[in-house]
């Protein structure tokens, strides 16, 4: 099993500034990884796939980059509605399919 | 874009089962490969199994197997998932989710979730 890391698990950031999240696979994982968002009592939002392709409606300020263990999400110039929990996936092997413990972006 | 609606939330005491369901709309299920994830409360996400876009059999993530079933009713365009022998530690919510991409397993579609409390 692939097992998913994330850093911080807590990352406190102001309105405007960049925040940089990590995720890093126990073994490679190619480009077959994802992020989510997902604020309280919502469902988990698809941000980044293929590492980093944008999904649909996502605006420009979130990026996706790295392949093989290391990952990280940019969200350049914070809006209020960006402070939520951040989830990265790797789907490239499975069973089972396996997501990180989440990094929480909150105001500082 | 598809829609996926879940059933209501649940009470169960330990050691019953507990069948989620996810209705389809806008799509036809057998088009879709769908998997469950479930969140227990203030936890990550978990992923429970779901179906192999390369041959739509099912395939189960070994902590919950033999005790998980997920099935499709392609009349009502309605996939299921069911959990038996519920303890404590299956309090969460559940989610049905999918994606209209070929061959890929990161999912830009999912249910509203369904709760379900296990407590005696």
């Amino acid at each position: 099993e692939i097992v998913m890391t994330q850093s911080p698990a807590t990352l406190s950031v102001s309105p405007g500034e960049r925040a940089t999240l990590s995720c890093r696979a126990s073994q490679s994982v190619s480009d077959n990884l994802a992020w989510y968002q997902q604020k309280p009592g919502q469902a988990p939002r698809l941000l980044i796939y293929g590492a980093f392709n944008r999904a649909t409606g996502i605006p420009a300020r979130f990026s996706g980059s790295g392949f093989g263990t290391e990952f990280t999400l940019t969200i350049r110039s914070l809006q209020s509605e960006d402070f939520a929990v951040y989830y990265c996936q790797q789907y490239n092997n499975w069973p089972p399919i396996t997501f990180g413990p989440g990094t929480k972006l909150d105001f500082k | 874009q598809v829609q996926l609606v879940q059933s209501g939330a649940e009470v169960k005491k330990p050691g019953a089962s507990v069948k989620v369901s996810c209705q389809i709309s806008e799509y036809t299920l057998s088009d879709l490969s769908i998997h469950w994830v479930r969140q227990a409360p203030g936890k990550g996400l978990e992923w429970m199994g779901g179906s192999d876009p390369e041959d739509g059999k099912t395939v189960y993530a070994q902590k919950f197997q033999g005790r998980v079933t997920m099935t499709e009713d392609t009349s009502t365009d309605t996939a299921y998932m069911e959990l038996n022998s519920l303890r404590s530690e299956d309090t969460a919510v559940y989610y049905c989710a999918t994606t209209l991409a070929p061959l890929t397993l990161n999912f830009d579609y999912w249910g509203q979730g369904t709760l379900v409390t296990v407590s005696s």
